[in-house]
C-alpha cells in the first residue's frame, strides 16, 4: 500500500458532464501532485500544490480545475472534457517539493465518451 | 530542453537471464534521478533515488547506477514477478519545484 488513495478508480463521463476526482494521502506530506498518463506517452505533470498553495500549473486547459483544501486532500474537477482527455489520472505526494521521491496513488482511469 | 530517454521500449527475458535497462538524460543540473516500477492498472511504485555520478543503490534483484549522462537498472536473475514497466524520472535544478520529467518507460516481461 502506498498511503495515497484515489477515488473513483474508474470513471466514464460524457463531454457535457461535470465530475470530480479525489485524492487523499495518509503520509503526512506537504506537497501533492496531479499527473496525466496517456498510452505511449510519458507521465505529464499537471498541477503541484505545496502546503495547499498551487505552485505549478503546466499549461493545463481550464476544463481541469484543481482544489487543495488541506495538505491531505486534493481534488481535480472536470467539466466539458474532450475524448482526448481519456487517460489514467495519477495523484502523488512528497514530504515537500524539491528532490524528494513522490509516492503515487493507484490512479483513476477516465474515459470521455 | 530537458529530456529523458529510456531503452529498450520493451524487453523479454527468460527467468534467470540478467540484463540492464537504460535511462539517458539531458538536464542543466541534475537534482535527482528516480526509478519507479509500474504494474498494469496501478500507480508507479518508488524504487530508488540517485543524486550524484558514481552512486549505486540495490534492492533485492535490482541495482541502479548513475553516471553524468545516464542511469542503468540492472536486473540479476529476474523472476516472473519482476515483470512490469520501469520508469525513470529526473529533477532539474533549473526546473520548477517538484517537476519530475519522466521517460516513456521500459516494459519488462520475464518468462518462466
Amino acid at each position: 500500500e502506498t498511503g495515497v488513495t484515489q477515488t473513483p478508480r474508474h470513471l466514464v463521463m460524457g463531454m457535457t458532464n461535470k465530475k470530480s476526482l479525489k485524492c487523499e494521502q495518509h503520509l503526512g506530506h506537504n506537497a501533492m501532485y496531479w499527473y496525466k498518463q496517456s498510452a505511449k506517452k510519458p507521465l505529464e505533470l499537471m498541477f503541484v500544490y505545496s502546503l495547499e498553495e498551487r505552485v505549478e500549473n503546466n499549461s493545463v486547459p481550464s476544463r481541469f480545475s484543481p482544489e487543495c483544501p488541506n495538505s491531505s486532500h486534493l481534488f481535480l474537477h472536470l467539466h466539458t472534457l474532450q475524448p482526448e482527455d481519456s487517460a489514467l489520472y495519477l495523484c502523488a505526494s512528497s514530504p515537500r517539493t524539491g528532490s524528494y521521491e513522490q509516492y503515487f496513488g493507484p490512479g483513476t482511469r477516465l474515459t470521455v465518451t | 530542453e530537458d529530456q529523458v530517454t529510456q531503452s529498450p521500449e520493451a524487453l523479454r527475458l527468460q527467468e534467470g537471464e540478467s540484463s540492464s535497462l537504460n535511462c539517458s538524460y539531458t538536464v542543466s543540473g541534475l537534482r535527482g534521478l528516480f526509478w519507479y516500477r509500474q504494474d498494469p492498472g496501478k500507480g508507479p511504485e518508488f524504487l530508488f533515488t540517485l543524486y550524484s555520478a558514481g552512486e549505486e543503490k540495490e534492492k533485492e534483484r535490482l541495482k541502479a547506477t548513475l553516471t553524468k549522462k545516464e542511469s542503468f537498472l540492472h536486473i540479476t536473475a529476474p523472476k516472473p514477478e519482476d515483470s512490469a514497466t520501469y520508469l525513470c524520472a529526473v529533477q532539474d535544478y533549473g526546473g520548477s519545484q517538484g517537476n519530475l520529467i519522466f521517460g516513456k518507460g521500459t516494459k519488462l516481461s520475464v518468462k518462466p
